[in-house]
């Protein structure tokens, strides 16, 4: 069957540093995956999304990449803030979108 | 400014009770989207609607039903309440194609159920 996965369920990582999120799948062959950030009691925002034949692609301070034969995404933070503390949710278009679990960040001043 | 609206946001309701959730978005999107958010689990889709009068299944129909009477309203519906139903709903909406891998799904901020 189709799985997710992503690599923990939380990071604490110290200001300033690199957050490195991991996104896992099984038995999908997507054309493209996306990256939403979650604050406690809001929905899903939605970052940026990735096709199968980019390896990389950079939003600010945000940088995604994404390896079909690894059938693995990773998803950075640079210089990391308090203010990027949330949920970070991988998605994949299989027959719909589906949502990984996600993984909680906290970054600690 | 557009949005998605879920309204309520906190719901407590006794087993057995009607209960609609409801949707609203501004955004003249087409296609609209039902979620069921548990803590640290994946996001399990109920229902989806392509237009108006068209409503489809997923993969968790949970004995809940929809309507798409207007492009902008998408409500959901649960006919007797039970325990097993409380967790977090989260409704979105997405543009069609090309638009929809541009911007992704916007979402509500969701409505959290108790059935007691």
């Amino acid at each position: 069957s189709q799985k997710i996965e992503q690599n923990s369920e939380a990071l604490n990582i110290q200001e300033g540093k690199t957050a490195t999120l991991t996104c896992n799948y099984t038995n999908y062959s997507p054309a493209y995956l996306q990256w939403y950030r979650q604050d406690p009691g809001r929905g899903p925002v939605f970052l940026l999304l990735i096709r199968e034949n980019e390896k990389e692609k950079r939003k600010e301070r945000l940088k995604v990449t994404f390896d079909t034969t690894l059938k693995q995404s990773l998803f950075h933070i640079t210089a990391s803030q308090p203010a990027d503390s949330a949920t970070y949710l991988c998605a994949l278009r299989g027959n719909d979108m589906r949502f990984g679990a996600g993984t909680r960040l906290t970054v600690k001043p | 400014e557009a949005d998605i609206y879920q309204t309520p946001r906190y719901l407590v309701i006794g087993t057995g009770k009607k209960i609609t959730l409801e949707c609203s978005q501004t955004m003249g999107h087409d296609k609209m989207y039902w979620y069921q958010q548990d803590p640290g689990m994946e996001l399990h889709l109920i229902h989806y609607s392509y237009g108006v009068n068209s409503t489809e299944k997923g993969d968790l129909s949970s004995e809940s039903t929809v309507s798409r009477i207007r492009t902008e309203h998408f409500p959901l519906t649960l006919e007797s309440a039970r325990p097993s139903h409380t967790s977090q709903y989260l409704c979105a909406s997405s543009e069609w194609g090309a638009a929809s891998l541009r911007y992704g799904y916007t979402f509500g901020s969701g409505t959290r159920l108790t059935v007691v």
